[in-house]
């Protein structure tokens, strides 16, 4: 059964800095591109970066570029999303989830979210 | 960046009625489009994909049309597990931006 686990979703201060994981299981890990897509409380989904199977094709939007980074490891089967620089406008759920294997960009599996709130 | 507008926003309806979502793309995306239903609190769930292509396990009175810049999501029967909120998702070009979402609520 594939299988996405977010982790790492905190109050943080504005400005300040989180490192959210993803734990992927029941797949071939490296074979997919991996997304985050985030959704401020009671919003729609914003796409927010991907990144290629081997890491080194990466994209963002605009909003987080210059202050979130997307990697991967494959040899632990996970996904990261650093974010720096936070702002209050960053607070939602973030999602995990893959990319469907043969057409990147629609997303066949998501992770159940992890909450990030920037407040003071 | 390829803007995506949902019709309506709210639609209510009742079990048996068919529906129907709209989405349009501000440029053509061909047939790079995705349908996705989040229930509250939960991940979103992939319905259909390449704009018309079912995926596996969705139940067939869900079913997906349109390319260019023009699609649509229909429900045949709604049933009351379809009570939920709809999004369309284009792909063609980053960044893949979503539609605004269709609230499915009982009439």
């Amino acid at each position: 059964e594939v299988q996405l686990v977010e982790s790492g979703g905190d109050l943080v201060q504005p400005g300040g800095s989180l490192r959210l994981s993803c734990a992927a299981s029941g797949f071939t890990f490296s074979r997919y591109w991996m997304t985050w897509v985030r959704q401020a409380p009671g919003k729609g989904l914003e796409w927010v970066a991907n990144i290629k199977q081997d890491g080194s094709e990466k994209y963002y939007v605009d909003s987080v570029k210059g202050r979130f980074t997307i990697s991967r490891d494959n040899a632990k089967n996970s996904l990261y999303l650093q974010m720096n620089s936070l702002r209050a406008e960053d607070t939602a759920v973030y999602y995990c989830a893959r990319d469907f294997v043969s057409e990147v960009g629609a997303l066949d599996k998501w992770g159940q979210g992890a909450l990030v709130t920037v407040s003071s | 960046d390829i803007q995506m507008t949902q019709s309506p926003s709210t639609l209510s309806a009742s079990v048996g009625d068919r529906v129907t979502i709209t989405c349009r793309a501000s440029q053509s995306i061909v047939s790079w489009l995705a349908w996705y239903q989040q229930k509250p609190g939960k991940a979103p769930n992939l319905l259909i994909n390449r704009a018309s292509s079912l995926e596996s396990g969705v139940p067939s009175r869900f079913s997906g049309s349109g390319s260019g810049t023009e699609f649509t999501l229909t429900i045949s029967s709604l049933q009351p597990d379809d009570f939920a909120t709809y999004y369309c998702q284009q792909y063609k070009t980053i960044p893949y931006i979503f539609g605004q979402g269709t609230k499915l609520e009982v009439k």
